[in-house]
C-alpha cells in the first residue's frame, strides 16, 4: 500500500509569487485535505476535495485555491504570497465512507516566503 | 465554536516514568477524536481515534480514553524514541454527510530522558 506522497520537500519563494504544492493520495484513498502548520502551532484546515469538488473550506482567503484530479491526487494552489504564509503544507487523504475518516497525512511541504 | 485544547504544552520524563497528556475539547457533536503523532519536520503520523465516552485504545506503551469532555493519552514506561510531538483533533459531525475537517490542538511536546 502507498502511503500520501508529496512535493516538493522545501521551496523558497519570495513575496507576491505564486505556488503549486502537489499532493498523490494513499492507493483507495478518494478524499484529500489540506493544511497549514506554523512553527509550534496545530494543523489549520485549508479544504478539502472529493471527487474533483471542493466539499469545505477552512478561514483561508481565495489565494488559496485547489485542485483533485481523477487519479486523486492533488494540487494547492497559493497565490501573491505572504510573509505569513510561511509554513508546514500538510496534504491527508481518506475514505469519505469509512466510519473513523481516519486521515493519513504526508511527509509536507516546508515554504518559505523571503 | 469548536476548538481543542492540550495541557501540558511541553512534558520532560525521565525514561520509564509514565505519565498522562490531556485533550479538552468543545464541538457541536463529536463525530470522532484522534491522537497523531508528529516528529520534527514531518508530518503527523494517526495512532487512534475513539469514538464514544468510554472507549479506550491501546497501542504498545499508549493508551488513549475518551469522556464526553476530554480524551487522555496515556503513556507507561516511556522510552526516549517516544519522543515527539503528539497532536489531538476532533471532527464534528458536518452537514449533508459531508467528510468534515480535523480540528487540531496546539499539541504536546514530550521529551523522554534516558
Amino acid at each position: 500500500e502507498t502511503g500520501v506522497t508529496q512535493s516538493p520537500t522545501h521551496l523558497i519563494k519570495t513575496r507576491g509569487q505564486q505556488v503549486t504544492l502537489r499532493c498523490s493520495s494513499q492507493s483507495g484513498h478518494n478524499t484529500v485535505s489540506w493544511y497549514q502548520q506554523a512553527l509550534g502551532q496545530g494543523p489549520q484546515f485549508i479544504f478539502q476535495y472529493y471527487r474533483e469538488e471542493e466539499n469545505g473550506r477552512g478561514n483561508f482567503p481565495p489565494r488559496f485555491s485547489g485542485l483533485q484530479f481523477p487519479n486523486y491526487s492533488s494540487e494547492l494552489n497559493v497565490n501573491a504570497l505572504e510573509l505569513d504564509d510561511s509554513a508546514l503544507y500538510l496534504c491527508a487523504s481518506s475514505l469519505e465512507f469509512s466510519r473513523g475518516n481516519e486521515q493519513f497525512f504526508g511527509p509536507g511541504t516546508r515554504l518559505t516566503v523571503l | 465554536e469548536d476548538q481543542v485544547t492540550q495541557s501540558p504544552e511541553a512534558l520532560r520524563l525521565q525514561e520509564g516514568e509514565s505519565s498522562s497528556l490531556n485533550c479538552s475539547y468543545t464541538v457541536s457533536g463529536l463525530r470522532g477524536l484522534f491522537w497523531y503523532r508528529q516528529d520534527p519536520g514531518k508530518g503527523p503520523e494517526f495512532l487512534f481515534t475513539l469514538y464514544s465516552a468510554g472507549e479506550e485504545k491501546e497501542k504498545e506503551r499508549l493508551k488513549a480514553t475518551l469522556t464526553k469532555k476530554e480524551s487522555f493519552l496515556h503513556i507507561t514506561a516511556p522510552k526516549p524514541e517516544d519522543s515527539a510531538t503528539y497532536l489531538c483533533a476532533v471532527q464534528a459531525r458536518s452537514y449533508g454527510g459531508s467528510q468534515g475537517n480535523l480540528i487540531f490542538g496546539k499539541g504536546t511536546k514530550l521529551s523522554v530522558k534516558p
